[in-house]
């Protein structure tokens, strides 16, 4: 198995720009989480899905961020407009049913820089 | 709201030595506890899953040990070597909220 495939590993934009990061789940996984890592805050999790449906958004920090799962297989983490404050390694995960209370596979991350 | 402290943030010793790290919580009610390790650039990596009622989980040289009611885990890892330095990240799966909540990491350098 492939593991959780994240793209690009490294996205460098210029605020005001819109930024699409990517995420391809373990085949069979039933739960996406994308989370945020920065030194300041560590890691936080922005939204999970479970079955493509977006269970819990409440860590998304403002309507500039958007996620969508049009299907089991792929998931994308939208940030338009991007801001300065938005640099950060983003990771997804994902894991088998009854999600965060099982073990949750990691992605190797998008570094991103905002100018 | 759950709180996840590691201490020390930092740890530098000697290729061999027995080590523990530590992680604390606020919150008991707490589904599971997971230990992590993260290599600079790259993604986690999950070492240990403790359920709640599980006191202990052993992998190789890692031990990992859980004390809801006091709020604490330790992870021990016996023998270090410099290919065990790394980040090591606790999070516990909250009841009240099902979520990850994760400490802040404790970064370990094996010295050869």
């Amino acid at each position: 198995d492939a593991g959780v495939i994240q793209s690009p590993r490294h996205e460098v934009t210029e605020m005001g720009q819109e930024v699409t990061l990517r995420c391809k789940p373990i085949s069979g996984h039933d739960y996406l989480f994308w989370y945020r890592q920065t030194m300041m805050r560590g890691l936080e999790l922005l939204i999970y899905f479970n079955n493509n449906v977006p269970i819990d958004d409440s860590g998304m920090p403002e309507d500039r961020f958007s996620a969508k799962m049009p299907n089991a297989s792929f998931s994308t983490l939208k940030i338009q407009p991007s801001e300065p404050r938005d640099s950060a390694v983003y990771f997804c995960a994902s894991s088998t049913d009854r999600g965060v209370y099982n073990e949750q596979f990691f992605g190797p991350g998008t570094r991103l820089t905002v100018l | 709201k759950q709180e996840v402290t590691q201490i020390p943030a930092a740890l530098s010793v000697p290729e061999g030595e027995n080590l523990v790290l530590n992680c604390s919580f606020t919150d008991s009610a707490i589904y599971n506890l997971q230990w992590f390790r993260q290599d600079p650039g790259k993604g986690l990596t999950s070492l240990l899953l403790i359920q709640s009622s599980q006191r202990e989980q052993t992998s190789g040289r890692l031990n990992a040990s859980l004390d809801k009611s006091s709020g604490r885990s330790t992870l021990y890892i016996a023998a270090s070597q410099p290919g065990d330095s790394a980040t090591y990240l606790c999070a516990v799966g909250s009841s009240n909220t099902g979520k990850l909540i994760f400490g802040q990491g404790t970064t370990l350098q094996v010295k050869p």
